[in-house]
Order: C-alpha cells, then sequence, then structure tokens
C-alpha cells in the first residue's frame, strides 16, 4: 500500500509571510498532483509533476517533484488571505490510475 | 476544459431512502471515474473506481451492495446511496480521468448529502 505523508496538517500564518508544504512517500509514483480545495467545493488541480526534480511555477507557487520521485513539495512566496483552504497532494502509482492522498494541510492566511 | 459536474450539490433525505448522484464529465470522455467520500477537514477517502461497461471496483471497507455505482458512458456515473442511514451522511465527489494526460483527474464540486 502506498501512503503519502504530508505536513504540515494545519498552518496559520499573517499575510505576506512564505510557507512550504511537505509530501513524502516510501514509494515511488509517475506523477504527482497537487490541489486546493475550499469548503463546500471539490479540489481544484493545481499542477502535475511527472519528471524526478522537476520544478513548476504558478504565480507565488513552487512545486518540486523530488529527484527519486517520491517526494514533493509546495512553496508559496508572500501568502495571501485568498490563497487560505486545504492543500492536498495525491501520487498516481500508475498501475491503474488510482490516487494515493495526503492527509491535507488546512492553510489560514490572516490579514 | 476538463469539467466536471455533479447534480444534485445537496440532498436531505429520510433514514431508509435511497439517493443518487450523477457525475458528468462535459468537455471530454472519462475513461475511468472515481468516487470519494469526504469528512470535514479531512482529506479524501476512495470508494470506488468505475470504468465505463465494466463493474465497479470498491475499496476495501466499502460495501458494494450500498453504494451502487453504474457508469453507463464515457461521460457519465451515477452513485446511489441505498437505504441511507444517518453515519451515511458526508460530502461525496466524484473525478473523471481522461486519457490524455491520462495521469490527470478532474474533480465535480462534490454533493453534500445529510441524512434525518
Amino acid at each position: 500500500t502506498q501512503l503519502l505523508e504530508q505536513s504540515p496538517q494545519f498552518l496559520s500564518i499573517q499575510e505576506g509571510e512564505n510557507l512550504t508544504v511537505y509530501c513524502n512517500s516510501s514509494s515511488v509514483f509517475s506523477s504527482l498532483q497537487w490541489y486546493r480545495q475550499e469548503p463546500g467545493e471539490g479540489p481544484v488541480l493545481l499542477v502535475t509533476v511527472v519528471t524526478g526534480g522537476e520544478v513548476k511555477k504558478l504565480k507565488r507557487l513552487t512545486f518540486q517533484f523530488g529527484d527519486a520521485r517520491k517526494d514533493s513539495s509546495l512553496h508559496i512566496t508572500a501568502a495571501q488571505p485568498g490563497d487560505t483552504g486545504l492543500y492536498l497532494c495525491a501520487g498516481d502509482g500508475g498501475s491503474n490510475y488510482k490516487l494515493t492522498f495526503g492527509k491535507g494541510t488546512l492553510l489560514t492566511v490572516n490579514p | 476544459g476538463a469539467v466536471v459536474s455533479q447534480h444534485p450539490s445537496w440532498v436531505i433525505c429520510k433514514s431508509g431512502t435511497s439517493v443518487k448522484i450523477e457525475c458528468r464529465s462535459l468537455d471530454f470522455q472519462a475513461t475511468t471515474m472515481f468516487w470519494y467520500r469526504q469528512f470535514p477537514k479531512q482529506s479524501l477517502m476512495l470508494m470506488a473506481t468505475s470504468n465505463e461497461g465494466s463493474k465497479a471496483t470498491y475499496e476495501q471497507g466499502v460495501e458494494k451492495d450500498k453504494f451502487l455505482i453504474n457508469h453507463a458512458s464515457l461521460t457519465l456515473s451515477t452513485l446511489t446511496v441505498t437505504s441511507a442511514h444517518p453515519e451515511d451522511s458526508s460530502f461525496y465527489i466524484c473525478s473523471a480521468r481522461g486519457t490524455n494526460p491520462r495521469y490527470e483527474q478532474y474533480f465535480g464540486p462534490g454533493t453534500r448529502l445529510t441524512v434525518t
């Protein structure tokens, strides 16, 4: 069974601060996806990383896939209240496209 | 592109009745659809995987006779909660996987089920 350890589970910061969310596993993933979910809504895909060592940027968000494709990180620069939400990482093991989800990081950015 | 809809967005039903939730991929053909359950402030729990025209594959601990899944076409999957009980109250979310790229899943907006 593939597991994704996501940390931290809860994060409350002030507007303008930087933060990093981590997803770690002992398993190798074909791809890893990051989602953001707001209360009462479905997760929205932010990015997919596929290649080991890959770095992708989405405005103030930077996503990195580990060289061995076992871990990933999400870094947010100068967080804003609009970044508040539940961030989920999900790994695709490749065999049947089922996603293994991390437990999520509930981020609150205070103005 | 890659839009997935769910209907209804919320439903209240009485204990013992059945509820059907629809999941549609609006602008792509979904090779596979997935059904998840989510409790407040928690991550998603996969319930079952369905491929068009074949029986759904349920995760361990999910009762297939209680949660009936039908994947009638490449754009529609339904989840029927039979003989619903208050403990079935939850947020149900579907996702759909296309073919390009094959590994990305797109989620519906979710359905809030409350069983009274």
